[in-house]
């Protein structure tokens, strides 16, 4: 099973609103990421978690933060976002710097 | 950082034809992937190739990492293969993958 789950599949929230996107896997993976996918450009990314703990944060704004509650799950908690963090928000897993496998993101828009 | 530039950016094919995809990368890689993109968002594993050559059904890639690039060939191409497609490598010594720039596939009947 090389499944990476990510919830909601869309989500609509306002400038004032508090938010949280998913990600789940159950392949053992210790890395998983967050990536932020802007229409007709490749994912960039945002944040590395390394055996539960933060290993990079690519200066992401504070508005966007990320927690790793155990192995299988990552979080990323949206405040007081601008309509220009309105994207594709990918979730990947990797066994150290193996291969990635991808979940079938959350597409945000922020009104 | 590495940079990772995808050729062409644009392709147009017809049905039934084949075409090569190229990834040039500024920098030693530990590894290196290709993904197919749908049109729902999905990113689809094509290819998890750190060096050499790797067959699946109509596609194959080749990696050549002491020259810095790695190419993706599809054969037969059918409509399903359109969407985009990404070369992702990761740098040595890195926990990141990086994504290059991308190549739009837009395969007609």
């Amino acid at each position: 099973d090389t499944e990476v789950t990510q919830t909601p599949k869309h989500l609509v929230m306002g400038m004032t609103n508090k938010k949280s996107l998913k990600c789940e896997q159950h392949m053992g993976h210790r890395a998983m990421y967050w990536y932020k996918q802007k229409a007709k450009k490749p994912p960039e990314l945002m944040f590395v978690y390394s055996y539960e703990k933060l290993s990079i944060n690519e200066s992401v704004p504070s508005r966007f933060s990320p927690e790793c509650p155990n192995s299988s799950l990552l979080n990323l908690h949206l405040h007081a976002l601008q309509p220009e963090d309105s994207a594709l928000y990918l979730c990947a897993s990797s066994q150290a710097d193996t291969e990635a496998f991808f979940g079938q993101g959350t597409r945000l828009t922020v009104v | 950082g590495i940079q990772v530039e995808q050729s062409p950016p644009d392709l147009i094919l017809q049905e039934g034809a084949n075409s090569t995809l190229r990834c040039n990368f500024s920098d030693s890689v530990n590894n290196l992937q290709w993904f197919h993109q749908n049109p729902w968002g999905q990113l689809i594993n094509l290819f998890y190739i750190p060096s050499g050559t790797k067959q699946n059904g109509r596609l194959s890639a080749t990696t050549v990492a002491t020259e810095r690039y790695s190419l993706l060939y599809i054969s037969s191409s059918q409509t399903t293969d359109s969407g985009v497609y990404f070369c992702a490598p990761r740098n040595t010594g890195f926990q990141k993958l990086v994504f290059g720039t991308g190549t739009r596939l837009l395969v007609s009947p």
